[in-house]
């Protein structure tokens, strides 16, 4: 029972403008919100988190939005470098461990 | 001051033998999860556990896996009798609690030949 989505498999942006990555979950009791980046031969490595009392956490050109009320969370990266190329996954705490979406990969065009 | 080290970072086994991945969380973390990536799927939870307790192992086979982390020493997952099916990257994570941020290792990709 898949409690974590992210519905869009890949992401194709332009360098320099906006990449905007989503999720959605299901278990109510999630309370806690993070964001992974992987490359190929790597483990994820933490980006951004966001706690189930805000709607908004922003680091640097990383900024995480949270509607509770939708389970919806997004991932704002602005710009986008080619660095940015990578798996993103979306992952949900609150039952003691992470739940993680399938991922997003993300290609930013030069 | 080290990340979660997981070793060996590739190991190749054949059916039926036994597969053994090693992970030492980060210092200060008492926290250890385990996760398997199979091929072109995201992360999917397997065990849970803090020192000499398994938390919570649901998502782990009841059969051929198991997993321990002791007093002194790394965490161990250990799968008995490997089929190709069990072929697929391995990630150990730490935490200094849960609902915390999970640092990851760089995996164990198991291969059953």
């Amino acid at each position: 029972d898949q409690q974590v989505k992210q519905n869009s498999p890949s992401l194709s942006v332009q360098e320099g403008r906006i990449s905007i990555l989503n999720c959605d979950y299901t278990n109510s009791m999630f309370d806690y919100f993070l964001w992974y980046k992987k490359y190929p031969a790597e483990g994820p490595t933490f980006l951004i988190s966001i706690s189930s009392i805000k709607d908004k956490n922003e680091d640097g050109r990383f900024t995480v939005f949270l509607n509770k009320s939708a389970k919806h969370l997004s991932l704002h990266i602005v710009p986008s470098q080619p660095g940015d190329s990578a798996v993103y996954f979306c992952a949900a705490g609150g039952q003691s461990w992470l739940s993680f979406g399938a991922g997003t990969t993300v290609t930013v065009r030069a | 001051n080290a990340g979660v080290m997981q070793n060996p970072r590739h190991l190749v086994r054949r059916r039926g033998q036994e597969a053994r991945l090693r992970c030492s969380p980060m210092k200060g973390h008492s926290h250890v999860y385990w996760y398997r990536q199979l091929p072109e799927e995201g992360l999917k939870f397997m065990v849970y556990l803090q020192k000499e307790n398994i938390i919570d192992e649901s998502g782990m086979p009841k059969e051929r896996f198991s997993a321990e982390f002791p007093k002194e020493g790394p965490s161990i997952l250990r799968i008995q009798q490997v089929v190709r099916g069990d072929s697929a990257a391995y990630f150990c994570a730490s935490s200094p609690g849960h609902d915390a941020e999970a640092f990851f290792g760089q995996g164990t990709r198991l291969t059953v030949v």
